[in-house]
């Protein structure tokens, strides 16, 4: 069936250091869209890309969606302990959502 | 102000006593779904609806029944709970079904504890 791997399930990085977390799917995805989940909150929306080698900027954030729309990329540079939180990418073949296991980020001040 | 209604927010009950988790959302959204999050699993998708009237098995939908009577409500219900759906419990909607318009808006989770 369907799978979405995320690497690392956890990394923690000291503050000002960049972080970058993978996604990987089994199948080819429509879309692939970022959320960020803060300890003890619920998932937040941060971006969605839908075109083959597609990049895309959010200050300090960078997302990247591969050539064959199978895999995705988050990069953070210059991390600071406001990016401490869970991050999930999930990918949509068909009309049901497809969340990785998300990389939970430390950042270290 | 916009947003997605969970309750209640944390629950414990115990094995085979029948309860429903309720959602609703206020900005006449036509997709919603419901997920669990158990650590090192992530989110995995139990039911979603389309639309009104029509509802779908998401990955891991044993257990559980969903209704989709009126567009803004959509409720989890769990007819006889055992342990392993102890979890937290997110309710989720995006503006259409359409791919390319489909950010999903989190309600705040509720926490079930299933003895």
């Amino acid at each position: 069936g369907q799978q979405v791997m995320q690497i690392p399930q956890y990394q923690h990085v000291q503050e000002g250091e960049d972080f970058t977390t993978y996604c990987n799917s089994s199948t080819t995805l429509s879309n692939i869209q970022w959320y960020k989940q803060r300890p003890g909150g619920h998932p937040v929306f941060l971006i969605q890309l839908v075109k083959s080698g597609e990049v895309k900027k959010q200050k300090r954030l960078t997302f990247q969606f591969g050539e064959a729309k199978k895999n995705s990329s988050l990069h953070i540079t210059a991390t600071q302990t406001t990016d401490v939180g869970t991050y999930f990418c999930a990918g949509r073949p068909g009309n049901q959502f497809y969340f990785g296991t998300g990389t939970s980020l430390t950042v270290i001040p | 102000e916009a947003q997605v209604t969970q309750n209640p927010r944390y629950l414990i009950t115990v094995t085979g006593k029948k309860l429903t988790v309720t959602c609703s959302q206020n900005m006449n959204h036509e997709y919603m779904s419901w997920y669990r999050q158990d650590p090192g699993l992530g989110l995995r998708q139990i039911y979603y609806s389309m639309n009104v009237e029509a509802t779908d098995k998401g990955d891991v939908p044993e257990g559980y029944k969903v209704s989709r009577k009126e567009k803004r409500n959509f409720p989890l219900i769990l007819e006889s709970p055992s342990p392993n759906q102890t979890s937290l419990y997110f309710c989720a909607s995006s503006p259409t079904a359409d791919r390319a318009t489909d950010t999903q808006y989190f309600g705040p989770g509720t926490r079930l504890t299933v003895l």
